[in-house]
This record gives structure tokens, C-alpha cells and sequence, in this order.
């Protein structure tokens, strides 16, 4: 149980162009999504906080306006990186939390490989 | 001091010995915590949740020290498919919002 799909998996796009990676949880209902950024060789970065039915939360240094985040169901989230240029060329990866408490741990989708040329 | 905080390493050990990774949380209000393994350009897998009395899984044994505030991870017989980055998680006090470690790097060579 517990399945996060992402997708797409793998992404190639001209400089200028708009990307939407979407988030599933597929077997479970999750109130709360996670996006994350992770660079070669870094840890993960937490982008934001996703909640169902709300607007995100943001974390410090992330624009809002660049990283469109939508939760309009209890098992999508979307991220739409606007106007993508290659320093947005990254892995990015999606979690969620079952809705069971806080103790419960984060199960991630397979990350999407964004490269912008 | 960052929130979490981890040895990169890389730790190198051969195939069969015994390897522990620490990692401490600057939080005291945490009140969750797990390891994760990050395979080279994918994404983190759940490994163990850490409970208060510690917890053991196979050849991984985790334990928490809350008085100190950190979290072990130790495993036993280490195979070469162990090889990995090995992420602590802590989330923060009645939330689901995670902190994660940089990682600490496994090399396990035959």
C-alpha cells in the first residue's frame, strides 16, 4: 500500500516553456503533498507544502509564482514550473503522508528529471 | 546548527561488516523519525521508522536517544546491494513537515 505516482518521469524542454509534473497517490487519500528539488550530489530541498482544497506553503527562497502548485483532490497534486530555464533543470520529487497522524512517514513518487535547453 | 544534522561520509566497509550511521536533530519538539536509502538518481525509499525503544528490521537496527537527541542507524553483515545515501528524516512536533539530513553515503565494497 501506499503508492505515490509521479509523472512524467523524464522531462526535455526548450528554455521558455511551462512544465506540469503531476503527483498521485494512488491507494490511499493524502490531505498533505510534499515537492522537493534535489540537485546532483545535494540533499533533497524542500520546495513547499501542498494541502488539499488551500493554497500551498511556500518554503523561504521558493517563488510562488514560478513554482504553480495545485491540490485539487485528495489524491493530486500538481507542479507546473513556469517559464522553465536551465537553471530550473533539476530532479523533482513529490511525496505524500497517509492521513493516520503525524507519526506516519512519507512515501515518495519516482521524481521527475527536468532538463531545460 | 542545522535542524538535521548527518556525517556525509562516504563511509567504505567491505562486505560483511557491521556500520553505523548517527544523526542528531536540533528540535526538541520532534516527535517523528526515519531513515530513508536514496539509490544514485532516484528517489527515497522508506527504510525504517525509528521508535522510542528502537526498532530492529532484518539486518538494520535503529534506535533513538531523546535525551541526547539523535537517531542510529546500524547495520549488520553489510551486503553490497547496501550501498546508498542514507537519509534521516525528523518531522517537526504535530506536523507532518520533515526535515531531512544531507545524507550520509555507504560504500560497500566485496
Amino acid at each position: 500500500g501506499a503508492v505515490v505516482s509521479q509523472h512524467p518521469s523524464w522531462v526535455i524542454c526548450k528554455s521558455g516553456t511551462s512544465v506540469k509534473i503531476e503527483c498521485r497517490s494512488l491507494d490511499f487519500q493524502a490531505t498533505t503533498m510534499f515537492w522537493y528539488r534535489q540537485f546532483p550530489k545535494q540533499s533533497l530541498m524542500l520546495m513547499a507544502t501542498s494541502n488539499e482544497g488551500s493554497k500551498a506553503t511556500y518554503e523561504q527562497g521558493v517563488e510562488k509564482d514560478k513554482f504553480l502548485i495545485n491540490h485539487a483532490s485528495l489524491t493530486l497534486s500538481t507542479l507546473t514550473v513556469t517559464s522553465a530555464h536551465p537553471e530550473d533543470s533539476s530532479f523533482y520529487i513529490c511525496s505524500a503522508v497517509v492521513d493516520r497522524g503525524y507519526n506516519q512517514p512519507q512515501h515518495f513518487g519516482d521524481g521527475t528529471r527536468l532538463s531545460i535547453l | 546548527r542545522k535542524e538535521v544534522e548527518q556525517d556525509p561520509g562516504p563511509f567504505n566497509v567491505p562486505e560483511g561488516a557491521t556500520v553505523a550511521f548517527n544523526c542528531t536533530y536540533s528540535n526538541s519538539a520532534s516527535q517523528s523519525f526515519f531513515w530513508y536509502r536514496q539509490d544514485c538518481r532516484k528517489e527515497p525509499k522508506l527504510l525504517m521508522s525509528v521508535y522510542s525503544s528502537g526498532n530492529e528490521d532484518g539486518r538494520f537496527t535503529a534506535q533513538l536517544n531523546r535525551a541526547s537527541q539523535y537517531i542510529s542507524l546500524l547495520i549488520r553483515d553489510s551486503k553490497l546491494s547496501d550501498s546508498a545515501t542514507y537519509l534521516c528524516v525528523v518531522n517537526k512536533g504535530g506536523s507532518y513537515i520533515p526535515t531531512f539530513g544531507r545524507g550520509t553515503s555507504l560504500i560497500v565494497h566485496p
